[in-house]
């Protein structure tokens, strides 16, 4: 059974740099036929697609959010992670690390969710 | 980036009736060299995450029961599910995976009258 299952600090506050990780189990991470990504919610924003990484290691970003955003990925610990630097209140949301599955022309499918960190930026 | 728009933003049905959902994408989801709609609905309750329910517009994830269908084509698409059950109190998003960034609707809440 695969499950996720996403790490990270809670509060951060403005300007800072705030890291979580994705713990995969049930699933090894270098599957060929998936991708691993962040998705976010917010009350104000609702859901929104923050990246993926693929089996290559190659990723790609939101471009709301390209120039603030990093992932990369641990295979000896079957864990990925994400990196977004400069944050603000705006930030607040929950975090949700993802399996996608990695269709031919498409963006990725998330088919498989953790259960979410909340990430609150408050000075 | 496309824009997905769901329609109503809720709806109170009561328990063994119908409950339509509707979704609108500013773009084609549909991709010739396939024949696919890269369109799907999710259904998140409180306090837990999305599940996938549809995927390719009309294809039933395993496990999700066959009250729930999804149809449409193009631009337009519809989440339906037949007889709903008081488990089926949930907010329902669309999303597009055909471009990037990949994109979702607004929600639609589901309750029971």
């Amino acid at each position: 059974q695969l499950l996720l299952q996403e790490s990270g600090p809670g509060l951060t506050k403005p300007s800072e740099t705030v890291s979580l990780t994705c713990s995969v189990s049930g699933d090894p991470i270098s599957g060929t036929s998936y991708c691993w990504g962040w998705i976010r919610q917010s009350p104000g924003k609702g859901l929104e697609w923050i990246g993926t990484i693929y089996n290559s290691e190659k990723t790609s970003y939101n471009p709301s959010l390209k120039s603030r955003v990093s992932m990369s990925v641990d295979r000896s610990k079957n864990q990925f992670s994400l990196t977004l630097r400069s944050v603000t209140p705006a930030d607040t949301a929950t975090y949700y690390c993802a399996r996608l599955q990695d269709y031919y022309h498409s963006s990725g499918l998330p088919d498989h969710w953790g259960q979410g960190t909340l990430v609150l930026v408050s000075s | 980036d496309i824009v997905m728009t769901q329609s109503p933003d809720s709806l109170a049905v009561s328990l063994g009736e119908r409950a339509t959902i509707n979704c609108k994408s500013s773009q084609s989801l549909f991709y010739s060299s396939n024949n696919r709609d890269y369109l799907s609905w999710f259904q998140q309750k409180v306090g837990q995450p999305p599940k996938l329910l549809i995927y390719w517009a009309s294809t039933r994830e395993s496990g999700v029961p066959d009250r729930f269908s999804g149809s449409g084509s193009g631009t337009d698409f519809t989440l339906t599910i037949n007889s709903v059950q008081a488990d089926d109190v949930a907010v329902y998003f669309c999303q597009q995976y055909k471009t990037t960034p990949q994109t979702f609707g607004q929600g639609t809440r589901v309750e029971i009258k």
